[in-house]
């Protein structure tokens, strides 16, 4: 069974530009949360969708924003990139996620996204 | 504010010794405690995790434990053998969501 993939693996963008990145989740699962590592702020939850819907926000300004379609793909997007913005962002997927179930969620292996 | 804490940035253990990780919390609606293991380059894996109603769960080498009257988790692992070393990040997840917090993460190195 395929694993979570994440597409770009790295990506350099300069301030101001916008970005998307692409998570796969595993097949069958329908739950995929991002995350934004960053040195000293360890993982940072910035939202989770099932059925193409955001259940749950994490406390990141508006130019944070994705979306999940049909298939369970997500993408995460940012606009009006700024310096602060680098980071390793981490998708993870599980089968049903929400509150009160404890299925596993597995972690693709992210995308290092650098802001010049 | 760091909901969940992590406040040892890294451990030296020696091969076959016991590594204990530890991780403080403060929020008291948390129901749901992982431990997550990272090595460079990948995302986390899942390693073990414990729900607020249990005070212990073991999995092989690991065992976690929760004192909720401290808002402590610590995770055991015995022994430890090199291929341990990783970061190590708890996280915790607030009852009636799926939104979960991690610490900041140990990095643990297992000495051959």
């Amino acid at each position: 069974k395929a694993g979570v993939t994440q597409t770009p693996r790295y990506l350099i963008k300069t301030r101001g530009q916008q970005v998307t990145l692409s998570c796969s989740p595993i097949s069958g699962h329908r739950s995929v949360s991002w995350y934004q590592q960053t040195p000293g702020q360890g993982l940072q939850f910035l939202f989770e969708y099932f059925s193409e819907t955001q259940r749950n926000k994490g406390n990141f300004p508006g130019r944070f924003s994705g979306r999940q379609f049909s298939n369970s793909r997500s993408e995460m997007n940012v606009s009006t990139l700024e310096l602060g913005d680098s980071a390793l962002y981490l998708c993870a997927s599980s089968l049903r996620g929400g509150a009160g179930t404890t299925d596993t969620q597995y972690f693709g292996p992210g995308t290092r996204l650098t802001v010049l | 504010d760091q909901q969940v804490k992590q406040n040892s940035p890294s451990l030296s253990v020696q091969e076959g010794r016991i590594s204990i990780l530890n991780c403080d919390y403060t929020n008291s609606m948390f129901d749901y405690f992982l431990w997550y293991k990272k090595y460079p380059a990948e995302g986390p894996t899942f390693l073990i995790s414990i729900s607020s109603i249990k005070d212990k769960n073991e999995d092989g080498r690991f065992t976690v434990f929760l004192n909720k009257s401290a808002k402590h988790l610590s995770l055991h692992i015995v022994p430890s053998q090199p291929g341990d070393s990783a970061v190590y990040f708890c996280a915790a997840r607030t009852s009636g969501t799926y939104k979960y917090i991690f610490g900041t993460g140990t990095r643990l190195k297992v000495l051959a």
